[in-house]
């Protein structure tokens, strides 16, 4: 199984400036790599695969890096909507697709 | 537009087991595979397994082996998820997702609550 790591585990960050989050596998998943957001009482929602392709309605501040077994998720400029948990998931190893275990993004 | 539309809550006894529905609408049902999901209160996103809904074929989490049965009705676009031989370890959210190797859309979620 392929082990997703994510740093931090909880990221302070205040309104409009720039955050980012990393995510490490434990081994290469090229760039099958996909980002998502999940508020309180809602659904996961995607916003990143193929490691940088923006999901549809996805907002130009969110952009993805990364290949291999290093991926990052950038929030250029916070908003107040952007305060959410975070996980990344890998789809390279079918069908054994694996989360990172989340980062919490709060308000400074 | 593309929707997943899972069934309610549901409370059960330790022991007992639940079945958990997932309607899919907006696309062509027998074109993606579909996951389903589970998150513990206050914990992370867990697979559990995926459906073909094209075949029927099913692939299992190791740890779901036995105690866990997905199946499909291609002529009401639903996949439904048995989970047997409930715990209390087994309360959680439990969500479909549509795949394309990343997960969208998604369910909006079942909670399922073990308790005596």
């Amino acid at each position: 199984e392929i082990v997703m790591t994510q740093s931090p585990a909880t990221l302070s960050v205040s309104p409009g400036e720039r955050a980012t989050l990393s995510c490490r596998a434990s081994q290469s998943v090229s760039r099958t790599l996909a980002w998502y957001q999940q508020k309180p009482g809602q659904a996961p929602r995607l916003l990143i695969h193929g490691a940088s392709t923006r999901a549809t309605g996805i907002p130009a501040r969110f952009s993805g890096s990364g290949s291999g077994t290093e991926f990052t998720l950038t929030i250029s400029s916070l908003q107040s909507e952007d305060f959410a948990v975070y996980y990344c998931q890998q789809y390279n190893n079918w069908p054994f697709y694996t989360f990172g275990q989340g980062t919490k993004l709060e308000i400074k | 537009q593309v929707q997943l539309v899972q069934s309610g809550a549901e409370v059960r006894k330790p022991g007992a087991s639940v079945k958990v529905s997932c309607k899919a609408s907006g696309y062509i049902f027998t074109s993606y595979f579909m996951y389903w999901v589970r998150q513990a209160p206050g914990q992370g996103l867990e697979w559990m397994g995926v459906i073909n809904p094209s075949s029927g074929t099913t692939t299992y989490a190791p740890k779901f082996q036995g105690r866990l049965t997905m199946t499909r009705d291609t002529s009401t676009s639903t996949v439904y998820m048995e989970l047997r031989g409930l715990r209390s370890e087994d309360t959680a959210m439990y969500y479909c997702a549509r795949t394309n190797g990343w997960f969208d859309p998604w369910g909006q979620g079942t909670l399922v609550t073990v308790s005596s």
